[in-house]
C-alpha cells in the first residue's frame, strides 16, 4: 500500500539547535517528493520538492532535504532553527503528473523554546 | 501578488443546514484543487479543476458534496445537509499548468457543524 509516514508527532527543540524531520514512504512508482509548512491559521507552503538530480536538496527558510532510496526516506533538516520555525510540517510524495493523488503523511508539529 | 483566497475563514452551521465555501485562486492559474484537512489525520484529496476538462470528483465522500468552477477562476464548494463528521478545515489550492507544479494554498476555511 502507498503511504507516507512522519513517526514524530510532535518535536519540541531549541532555538538554534539543529533539526531533523522524518519521513519514510511506500510507493509503487518513481517518487516525487515534497515537504510543505503550516503555520497556525495558514495554509500550507512549499518548503522543497524532490524529482529527479542531486538527491540533497535546498529549499526556502534554509531548509534542506536528502532523498535515500535504500531507505525509502525524505528527511527534513536544518541546522540552526528560528522560534518562527515553530509549524506543523507536512511530507507527501506523489508520482510524475499527479499532483492530485499526492500521498500525504499526518504531519510533525515543532514547536520551539526560547 | 495576491495569494489563494478563501471565504468565510470560520464556518460554524448546524447540521442539515448546507454551506458553501469559497475561493479565488491566484491569478493565471489553470489547476485548482480543494481538500479536506481533520483533525488527526492527513490531508484528504475531495476535487481537482484544470481548465475546460472535466473535473475529477474521485475525492468527494460523498454526494451531499460538490463544487463547480465558474469562468476557470472562483471554485465553490458546496455540502448539502451538512453532518458532524464534515467538521474539518477545508483547503483550496491552485498551481499552474503542470500536475507536479508546487501546490499554492489558501489559508483554508474552518467548517465547524454543530
Amino acid at each position: 500500500a502507498q503511504s507516507v509516514t512522519q513517526p514524530d508527532i510532535h518535536i519540541t527543540v531549541s532555538e538554534g539547535a539543529s533539526l531533523e524531520l522524518r519521513c519514510n514512504y511506500s510507493y509503487g512508482a518513481t517518487p516525487y517528493l515534497f515537504w510543505y509548512v503550516q503555520s497556525p491559521g495558514q495554509g500550507l507552503q512549499l518548503l522543497l520538492k524532490y524529482f529527479s538530480g542531486d538527491t540533497l536538496v535546498q529549499g526556502i527558510k534554509g531548509f534542506e532535504a536528502e532523498f535515500k532510496r535504500s531507505q525509502s526516506s525524505f528527511n527534513l533538516r536544518k541546522p540552526s532553527v528560528h522560534w518562527s520555525d515553530a509549524a506543523e510540517y507536512f511530507c507527501a510524495v506523489g508520482s510524475a503528473g499527479n499532483n492530485r493523488k499526492l500521498i500525504w503523511g499526518l504531519g510533525t508539529s515543532l514547536a520551539v523554546n526560547p | 501578488g495576491a495569494g489563494v483566497s478563501q471565504s468565510p475563514s470560520n464556518k460554524v452551521t448546524e447540521k442539515g443546514k448546507d454551506v458553501e465555501l469559497r475561493c479565488d485562486p491566484i491569478s493565471g492559474h489553470t489547476a485548482l484543487y480543494w481538500y479536506r484537512q481533520s483533525l488527526g489525520q492527513g490531508l484528504e484529496f475531495l476535487i481537482y479543476f484544470q481548465g475546460n476538462s472535466a473535473p475529477d470528483k474521485s475525492g468527494l465522500p460523498s454526494d451531499r458534496f460538490s463544487a463547480e468552477r465558474t469562468g476557470g477562476s472562483v471554485s465553490t464548494l458546496t455540502i448539502q445537509r451538512t453532518q458532524q463528521e464534515d467538521s474539518a478545515v477545508y483547503l483550496c489550492a491552485s498551481s499552474l499548468l503542470g500536475e507536479n507544479s508546487p501546490l499554492h494554498f489558501g489559508n483554508g476555511t474552518r467548517l465547524t457543524v454543530t
